[in-house]
């Protein structure tokens, strides 16, 4: 059974710097990994989607790191701005079903 | 492109009441999926269709869950009897096919059991 963790759990930064989101998963079969962004109170919006044959992808400042090997994926989100204030997750794709096991999240807040 | 869509948004019911869920996919979507969110976890997929077709509906509370998709279009999520357990954000996605592709995901309903 897959089990997904990001670390850390909450994370709190001025305006201006990097952040750095960590996900790690137990089963390394998988096919894909793709990152969401989650407001309050609000659905998932995906960001980024690593294909397995792929070390990395990227989307204006959003950079997503594969390491299947390992078991790790991270986000890497350059010039942090208030609006990147969310709960970011993480969910590695098993190649049966298309089926996404999400981790707990990481609770984001970046200040003015 | 319409996105997908949810409603109601919020939902307030007493323990043992039924509720229903309805969602409508993103056009031509043949994957649907239902998750349950339960406050400050990551969602977790209840039920998942294929056209109307239920290709994995391992975790769905039998008991008390249920699911259709009619039509292989829109699909409705019931809950008989709910308990205070129930109460969470439940979310429906989509997908263009059974695969690899990217989920789309609706805003939710949030449902809070008394």
């Amino acid at each position: 059974k897959q089990e997904v963790t990001q670390i850390p759990a909450a994370l709190s930064v001025p305006e201006g710097e990097n952040l750095v989101l960590n996900c790690s998963f137990t089963d390394s079969a998988i096919y894909n990994l793709q990152w969401f962004r989650q407001d309050p109170g609000k659905g998932l919006t995906s960001l980024l989607l690593i294909q397995s044959s792929q070390r990395e992808q990227t989307s204006g400042r959003l950079n997503a790191s594969l390491d299947k090997s390992s078991g790790r994926s991270t986000l890497y989100i350059a010039a942090s701005q208030p609006g990147d204030s969310a709960t970011y997750l993480c969910a590695p794709i098993k190649a049966a079903g298309n089926k996404l096991t999400f981790g707990g999240g990481t609770r984001v807040l970046v200040k003015p | 492109e319409a996105g997908v869509a949810q409603s109601p948004r919020y939902k307030i019911i007493e323990k043992r009441q039924s509720v229903a869920f309805w969602c409508n996919p993103i056009s031509g979507h043949a994957t649907l999926y239902w998750y349950q969110q339960i406050l400050g976890q990551g969602p977790k997929l209840l039920i998942q269709f294929q056209n109307n077709g239920v290709v994995d509906d391992s975790q769905l509370p039998k008991d008390r869950f249920s699911a259709e998709r009619l039509k292989g279009v829109d699909s409705t999520l019931k809950i008989q009897p709910a308990k205070l357990e129930d109460s969470a954000v439940y979310l429906c996605a989509s997908s263009l096919v059974r695969g690899l592709n990217e989920q789309f995901f609706g805003p939710g309903t949030r449902l809070t059991v008394l």
